[in-house]
């Protein structure tokens, strides 16, 4: 029974195309977030949903656009991949917005060739 | 601006022995502290987490101790065992650089446990 999910686990691809990660968390949490790690290790959040509701984005470039079709999935779209953006992203999931612990996916490695 | 330092990137320990890993936070905001453990190509796992009204949690062989007067918490794994060995975050809880309240994350320390 994976808690949340991730898919793909891999994705390579080139400059200039976009791609999409998708998310799914089947904890019955409320808040879902996107995480990106990057090749100094430092794991940094991008974006936070509760109930559908867009709560954070951390200062992410605008071709990085997060839908929550439902409290169950958060997907991530990016347009016009660049080579910085290569990284792991992590989707995690939470009880509520407060003081609860996270609950992470296994990640997607982007490679932007 | 790291709010969230764990200033060992390594720590090797043997078998049996007590491994313990230290943290120091900058934001007096925090008021929740977790520590998460990764193997590669995973994401992070949920270990222990502990509120700042208390100094200790305890669960099995994991133990956290914080220090809200030295902004520094610490884990403590005993005995430990080579099932240990992997990267251990630290991060902390509260209200962040405006009005979001979000997890910063240390940048990790790799554990490993010698047989």
């Amino acid at each position: 029974d994976t808690a949340v999910s991730q898919t793909p686990k891999y994705l390579v691809t080139q400059m200039g195309n976009d791609k999409s990660i998708k998310c799914e968390q089947n904890l019955g949490h409320d808040t879902m977030y996107w995480y990106k790690q990057d090749s100094k290790k430092f794991l940094k959040i991008m974006f936070s949903y509760n109930n559908k509701e867009l709560i954070i984005n951390e200062t992410v470039p605008n071709r990085f656009s997060p839908k929550s079709p439902d409290k169950a999935h958060l997907n991530l779209h990016i347009n016009s991949l660049e080579l910085g953006d290569s990284a792991v992203y992590f989707c995690a999931s939470s009880l509520g917005t407060g003081a609860y612990e996270q609950y992470f996916g296994p990640g997607t490695r982007l490679t932007v060739t | 601006d790291q709010q969230v330092k764990q200033n060992s990137p390594s720590l090797s320990v043997q078998e049996g022995r007590i491994s313990i890993l230290n943290c120091d936070y900058t934001n007096s905001m925090f008021d929740y502290f977790l520590w998460y453990k990764k193997y590669p190509a995973e994401g992070p796992t949920f270990l222990i987490s502990i509120s700042s009204i208390k100094d200790k949690n305890e669960d099995g062989r994991f133990t956290v101790f914080l220090n809200k007067s030295a902004k520094h918490l610490s884990l403590h794994i005993v005995p430990s065992q080579p099932g240990d060995s992997a990267v251990y975050f630290c991060a902390a809880s509260g209200f962040s650089g405006g009005s979001n309240y979000k997890l910063t994350f240390g940048k990790g320390t790799l554990l490993t446990v010698n047989p």
